[in-house]
């Protein structure tokens, strides 16, 4: 049983435009999200990281956006860079629990 | 500071043996988690380790066991390979063993086949 999804496989973008991933989840006790990136043989790394409080987390060039009631999250990366082409993964958690619990992963693509 | 580290980045088994993987947690991290990707998968939680002890396990057969060491470093052993077990192992490791408000530092991973 998947409870965290990323239904699209891959996207593709021209630099300088805006890139969204989508995650959507579907346990309502999951309280606080995380997006990874991952390069091919690299382990995953942290991107940006939000909780249940709050409805966006902006980090520079990377915002993530939480709907609560739709249980659905985005990531929005501006301006896209290609040195953003990678794997994203969405992760979420319950604060009094242990484990993450990721989506399959969109693999990112800007073009130059 | 350095990272999470692993070893080794990839080996070949084949049915019925066993495998030990690796990792030294990034320093001032206590907690060790382990995850398996399989190919097209997102990371899926085996077993987590605080203070030595197993602090938590997903779905996974006990003939997948850890240990942690007092350095906070940990081994994943994995009995009776199966073809499925073939996947990407990464070990994680986190300042605290509650997931809320934390952050995993993965390794690179190993990368085990099993023919």
């Amino acid at each position: 049983d998947q409870q965290v999804k990323q239904n699209s496989p891959s996207l593709s973008v021209q630099e300088g435009r805006i890139s969204i991933l989508n995650c959507d989840y579907t346990n309502s006790m999951f309280d606080y999200f995380l997006w990874y990136k991952k390069y091919p043989a690299e382990g995953p790394t942290f991107l940006i990281s939000i909780s249940s409080i709050k409805d966006k987390n902006e980090d520079g060039r990377f915002t993530v956006f939480l709907n609560k009631s739709a249980k659905h999250l985005s990531l929005h990366i501006v301006p896209s860079q290609p040195g953003d082409s990678a794997v994203y993964f969405c992760a979420a958690s319950a604060k009094v629990g242990n484990q993450f619990y990721f989506g399959t992963g969109t693999s990112l693509t800007v073009i130059p | 500071e350095t990272g999470v580290t692993q070893s080794p980045t990839h080996l070949i088994k084949t049915r019925g043996q066993q495998v030990t993987l690796r990792c030294s947690s990034q320093s001032g991290h206590n907690t060790v988690s382990w995850y398996q990707q399989a190919l097209g998968q997102g990371p899926q939680f085996i077993f987590q380790y605080y203070r030595e002890e197993e602090n938590g396990r997903g779905n996974f057969p006990p003939r997948f066991s850890g240990l942690q060491f007092p350095n906070y470093s940990s081994e994943l052993n994995v009995n009776a390979l199966e073809l499925d077990d073939s996947a990407l192992y990464l070990c994680a490791s986190s300042l605290t063993a509650t997931s809320g408000a934390n952050v995993l530092t993965f390794g690179a991973g190993s990368r085990l086949t099993v023919l």
